[in-house]
């Protein structure tokens, strides 16, 4: 079956530093990857996504790309705002969306 | 805008009596999912609709019902909520043309308190 890995949280960080949540999954065959963020008390919006191997998924200065080699699909931001405060969700999709647990992020300012 | 619209976005209801969640979109997607989101966890998927057809997910408990009227609505029963029922009930939609991954679009949620 699918599974994913994130890593924890929460992740704390001071404004404009740098970013990264790790994730990799496991898979038969070539999912297509997603990353989903979620604000407090708020449904989940569509981050950006990766359809194929080495595809660059980008959005609000977030980039993850496709890494079939290390089945991976970290997500990075170069300069985090108060704002990106959430929890972030990798999720590929073979048949369904398979959610990591999440990862929590703040951001002080 | 196009999006997906979920009321009420808070519900209160009372163990044991039955309660509906509703979910609309304009996106006209022919994919609606509900899925349950306990605090600090992923969503897990309840069942969705495939235009008419209805797909549960194997673990989804038998007190969990959906409707879809039409396109545009979709319907979540909990028959007889417990206490373990209380969560966020997320709706999603998507277009499945039977090729490549359909991307899914979330709706705000509805927080179901069970007193």
């Amino acid at each position: 079956g699918n599974s994913v890995t994130q890593m924890e949280g929460p992740v704390t960080l001071s404004e404009e530093a740098f970013l990264t949540i790790n994730c990799t999954y496991t898979a038969t065959g070539y999912p297509s990857l997603f990353w989903y963020v979620q604000y407090p008390g708020e449904g989940l919006q569509l981050l950006l996504k990766a359809t194929k191997a080495d595809d660059k998924g980008s959005n609000k200065g977030f980039e993850a790309t496709y890494r079939k080699e290390t089945t991976s699909f970290h997500l990075e931001k170069g300069s985090v705002q108060v704002s990106d405060s959430a929890v972030y969700f990798c999720a590929p999709h073979r048949g369904k969306l398979q959610f990591g647990a999440g990862t929590q992020v703040v951001v002080t300012p | 805008d196009a999006m997906v619209i979920q009321n009420p976005r808070y519900q209160v209801t009372q163990f044991g009596k039955p309660v509906t969640l509703s979910c609309s979109q304009t996106l006209n997607h022919n994919v609606m999912y509900w899925y349950q989101q306990k605090s600090s966890q992923a969503p897990k998927l309840l069942f969705h609709y495939y235009d008419k057809d209805f797909n549960n997910e194997a673990d989804t408990p038998d007190n969990f019902q959906s409707r879809r009227p039409n396109t545009s609505f979709c319907f979540l029963d909990i028959r007889s909520p417990g206490l373990g029922d209380a969560a966020m009930y997320l709706c999603a939609t998507s277009r499945r043309d039977g090729g490549g991954t359909d991307t899914q679009y979330f709706g705000p949620g509805t927080r179901l308190t069970v007193l």
